[in-house]
């Protein structure tokens, strides 16, 4: 079954360097997300994107953060100038066009920022 | 706005009890997509079932099933004789009919089945 594959698994960071999270969706899907689920709390949405440009983005989702597809098949969120409070579980997420289709996640990255 | 409000933070039951956890959605759409996704300790989001807000009809898959009542707003899942396996965090989640459809989670139902 086709995965949504992010990179790294685990990343820690000091605070105030940028840090870039990897994704790669599935190859026919169109439609690609970013969520975050600070430990304990909540999967929260920050960013969808489609068509090579941001469609939707959160409050979450400051002027710190940015999203590209590079190449085609990988998906990235910089954090520029990471904070403390930035630790969290970021999940990638793809999606088919189409009403009938459903999300599909990948693994996360866990960043830690000290 | 969407709101969706899982009231149980954390349930326990021992194996092989019925347990029920619940999610009520607050939404202005006509047409929207109802989810519940499980969180293992190992932190992925695993996909249990997706319905649409026209669908209306319970779904059982195995020891899960699923009732959906729109007057009440409500999107309740049941898992019948739980596993210890079934112990995990427990996510309700809504997503609009429009082209982007981000996902709003509730906070999540933390699920400890004892041996």
């Amino acid at each position: 079954e086709p995965e949504v594959t992010q990179t790294p698994s685990h990343q820690v960071t000091q605070m105030g360097q940028e840090v870039i999270l990897r994704c790669v969706p599935i190859s026919n899907h169109l439609y690609f997300y970013w969520y975050r689920q600070i430990l304990g709390q909540k999967v929260e949405f920050l960013v969808s994107f489609y068509n090579n440009e941001i469609s939707e983005k959160s409050e979450i989702f400051d002027d710190q953060f940015s999203v590209e597809r590079p190449d085609g098949s990988n998906f990235t969120l910089k954090i520029r100038s990471t904070k403390l409070e930035d630790s969290a579980m970021y999940f990638c997420a793809s999606r088919h066009e189409g009403a009938s289709y459903g999300y599909t996640f990948g693994s996360g990255t866990r960043l830690t920022v000290v | 706005a969407q709101k969706v409000t899982q009231v149980q933070t954390e349930i326990s039951v021992v194996e092989k009890e019925d347990v029920t956890l619940d999610c009520v959605y607050e939404t202005r759409d006509t047409t929207y997509y109802l989810f519940w996704y499980k969180q293992p300790p190992s932190g992925e989001l695993v996909f249990l079932i997706r319905r649409n807000s026209f669908d209306e009809q319970n779904e059982i898959s195995g020891r899960y099933s699923w009732n959906f009542q729109k007057s009440t707003s409500s999107f309740n899942f049941t898992i019948t004789a739980s596993q210890v396996v079934d112990s995990a965090v427990y996510f309700c989640a809504l997503s609009q009919a429009g082209s982007a459809r981000q996902l709003t989670f509730g906070s999540g139902t933390q699920l400890t089945v004892l041996p």
